[in-house]
């Protein structure tokens, strides 16, 4: 019974290019957040999807990020021309149903993003 | 400002106990939460507790809310070396689905 698993587990890309963040949520699980951890901050709420749906992506710069979760496939964050304050750790977590209540969200172990 | 806020650090010794602060600011916040974060790891839920509630227990864990002063507080029994991590604090306001959290607080436990 796997958890939310994030890969890669580290990434190194240099400013411009382009990162691409993949998340796989837990079986069952159709709703997915992505959170950014910044040094020495707490995890900020950056999007929430479901299935080819996204539902509030109020946390997300505006511009060269993007996220999709698309009907087959894991949820990826996009982020284009990298700077090097995107360097940070990057959640994915998963619920069974919108957590209104308390569902639970299950965090994977992170992307860890550096831009050199 | 963080909305949540916690110390940063705690250094405790193996066999006390441990406590970590949380305040927040909103009041209309209903679920209030522990995450652990191990190092190179996710965050793992330890407990969580209702706004309505003001104590609540869990083996070696007890949560106090007093939500006058909008403050939390997390205390680990017989601290093992095993809890050195960090610790989250985390609300959930309202209907929202969003979880807001503190900056964390790195419990170090010494022999």
């Amino acid at each position: 019974n796997a958890g939310v698993m994030q890969n890669p587990r580290h990434l190194v890309r240099r400013r411009g290019q382009e990162a691409r963040l993949r998340c796989s949520p837990m079986k069952g699980h159709s709703h997915v957040y992505w959170y950014r951890q910044l040094p020495e901050e707490g995890l900020k709420f950056m999007v929430y999807l479901q299935k080819e749906n996204i539902i509030d992506e109020s946390g997300m710069p505006k511009e060269r990020f993007s996220a999709e979760f698309p009907k087959e496939g894991p949820s990826i964050l996009r982020i284009q021309q990298v700077v090097r304050g995107d360097s940070a750790a990057y959640f994915c977590a998963s619920s069974q149903t919108r957590t209104s209540g308390n569902n639970e969200q299950f965090f994977g172990p992170g992307t860890r993003l550096t831009v050199l | 400002g963080e909305d949540v806020e916690q110390s940063l650090f705690l250094s405790v010794r193996e066999g006390d106990s441990s406590v970590i602060n949380c305040t927040y600011t909103d009041s209309s916040s209903t679920y209030l939460y522990w995450y652990k974060q191990e190092p190179g790891a996710g965050l793992q839920l330890l407990t969580y507790i209702f706004s309505n509630m003001d104590m609540k227990q869990d083996q070696r864990l007890t949560v106090l809310l007093n939500k006058k002063d909008k403050h939390l507080s997390l205390r680990i029994a017989d601290t093992q070396t095993g809890d050195s991590a960090i610790y989250f604090c985390a609300e959930k306001r309202g209907s929202d689905y969003k979880l807001s959290f503190g900056a964390g607080t790195t419990v170090t436990v010494r022999a």
